[in-house]
């Protein structure tokens, strides 16, 4: 079945860019998503992008998508402590299944 | 922005309780789910509905069962509490079929459950 595989802690200085990876198996994979998870509260989306896309920016958010290695990252530009959180990978595997399947989630510490 | 609402929030039982735990949306979205999550962070899927009358099983076994008879309402419901049922549940919905992405999951805040 579907994989998606993260590293499970990152640790950066407040001010530094983080870069949370994943790797996912499913090449028909049509949308692939990043979500926040911050202490006792439910996941939040933070960003996707489509599979024939590259890169997509948002503010201080970069996705990089290389289909061909099946990996996908984040980068969090000028991180800040409220960017301390869970994030997790996932990917809608298209062919009419609407069940997204998550990575385990990266917990991302900043520090001062 | 999304309206996904879980109640309780936090619930602490003894061993043996019925007990079933609540999510609805006003979105009308079609499409619900429930997630178990571990202390570990890991999302399990335990259950999920395409539509009214129509639920199914996820991934993880469960000892728990759901119903979806209107719409915007999906419980979850353990007929007898265990301590190994001891988790974070995530109720969660989409919609794929009004111009939005594809498989959108939008979570409710969660019910953190404890099974004395």
């Amino acid at each position: 079945g579907e994989d998606v595989e993260q590293s499970l802690f990152l640790s950066v200085r407040e001010g530094d860019s983080s870069v949370i990876n994943c790797t996912y198996t499913d090449s028909s994979s049509t949308y692939l998503y990043w979500y926040k998870q911050e202490p006792g509260a439910g996941l939040q989306l933070l960003t996707y992008i489509f599979s024939n896309m590259d890169m997509k920016q948002d503010q201080r958010l970069t996705v990089l998508l290389n289909k061909k290695d099946k990996h996908l990252s984040l980068r969090i530009a000028d991180t800040q402590t409220g960017d301390s959180a869970i994030y997790f990978c996932a990917e809608s595997p298209g062919g009419g299944s609407y069940i997204p399947t998550f990575g385990r989630g990266t917990s991302l510490i900043v520090h001062p | 922005e999304a309206d996904i609402y879980q109640t309780p929030r936090y619930l602490v039982i003894g061993t043996g309780k019925k007990i079933t735990l609540e999510c609805s949306q006003t979105m009308g979205h079609d499409k619900m789910y429930w997630y178990q999550q571990d202390p570990g962070m890991e999302l399990h899927l335990i259950h999920y509905s395409y539509g009214v009358n129509s639920t199914e099983k996820g991934d993880l076994s469960s000892e728990s069962t759901v119903s979806r008879i209107r719409t915007e309402h999906f419980p979850l419901t353990l007929e007898s509490a265990r301590p190994s049922h001891t988790s974070q549940y995530l109720c969660a919905s989409s919609d794929g079929s009004r111009g939005e992405v594809t498989d959108t999951q939008y979570f409710g805040p969660g019910t953190r459950l404890t099974v004395l």
